[in-house]
């Protein structure tokens, strides 16, 4: 089955500062590629996401990246804010399997 | 707000108890899916249903089991519980497929807390 890695588990940035979590998948049959914030004590929030027809997605302050050749898709928050703060995990879907497979979370905290 | 309602928040119970939790999906939305999140595991994929059929199974123990009804609600039941299922249980839903194409966002529910004790 698919295997998803995040990599750092844990980040803290300065505000105003960019941070970025990478993640690593498995199964070359995967072709979606979303980002979820969860906040304490709330549910995972979809954020952005990316399909494998795609390189680099942008929305506002975040942007998500994706190597199909070397199956590793990064996220990008620039110009950090404390609310900014929270969990992120990446995770991965294949055509025809709706199932997402999660990364194990990056705490990151923003500094003000 | 997600659009995704779950109920009990919070649920206290003793070991070896059974105990039921509640999913109401965004409106229109045909799958749902289960996802039992703690420490040490993350997000673990438990069991998607699609228009009130089995879809997938992932780490689903024998103990617990879900079925989704013609309203499309979902519950999960746990039975036997043991200490170490307490955690975060999660309900996701999405369209799936919309004239044809598919969809595999996801939206999650504010989750049930469950301790076991």
């Amino acid at each position: 089955g698919e295997n998803v890695e995040q990599h750092p588990s844990t980040l803290s940035v300065q505000e105003g500062d960019s941070a970025v979590i990478k993640c690593t998948y498995s199964d070359s049959a995967s072709n979606y590629f979303p980002w979820y914030k969860q906040e304490l004590g709330k549910g995972p929030q979809l954020i952005i996401d990316i399909r494998s027809n795609v390189g680099e997605k942008k929305d506002q302050r975040i942007a998500v990246t994706l190597n199909k050749t070397a199956k590793h898709f990064s996220l990008h928050i620039t110009e950090t804010q404390p609310e900014d703060s929270a969990v992120y995990f990446c995770a991965a879907g294949g055509a025809g399997s709706y199932q997402l497979t999660f990364g194990k979370g990056t705490k990151l905290s923003v500094i003000p | 707000d997600s659009g995704v309602t779950q109920t009990p928040k919070h649920l206290i119970t003793a070991t070896g108890q059974r105990v039921t939790l509640r999913c109401s999906p965004r409106s229109g939305d045909l799958s749902v899916y289960w996802y039992q999140q703690s420490l040490d595991q993350g997000l673990q994929f438990l069991i998607q249903y699609y228009n009130g059929e089995e879809r997938a199974k992932g780490n689903i123990l024998e103990r617990f089991s879900a079925q989704q009804f013609p309203d499309l609600h979902s519950e999960l039941n746990l039975s036997s519980l043991e200490l170490g299922d307490s955690a975060l249980y999660f309900c996701a839903s999405s369209v799936s497929v919309l004239a044809g194409v598919s969809y595999n966002e996801q939206f999650f529910g504010p989750g049930t807390r469950l301790t076991v004790l």
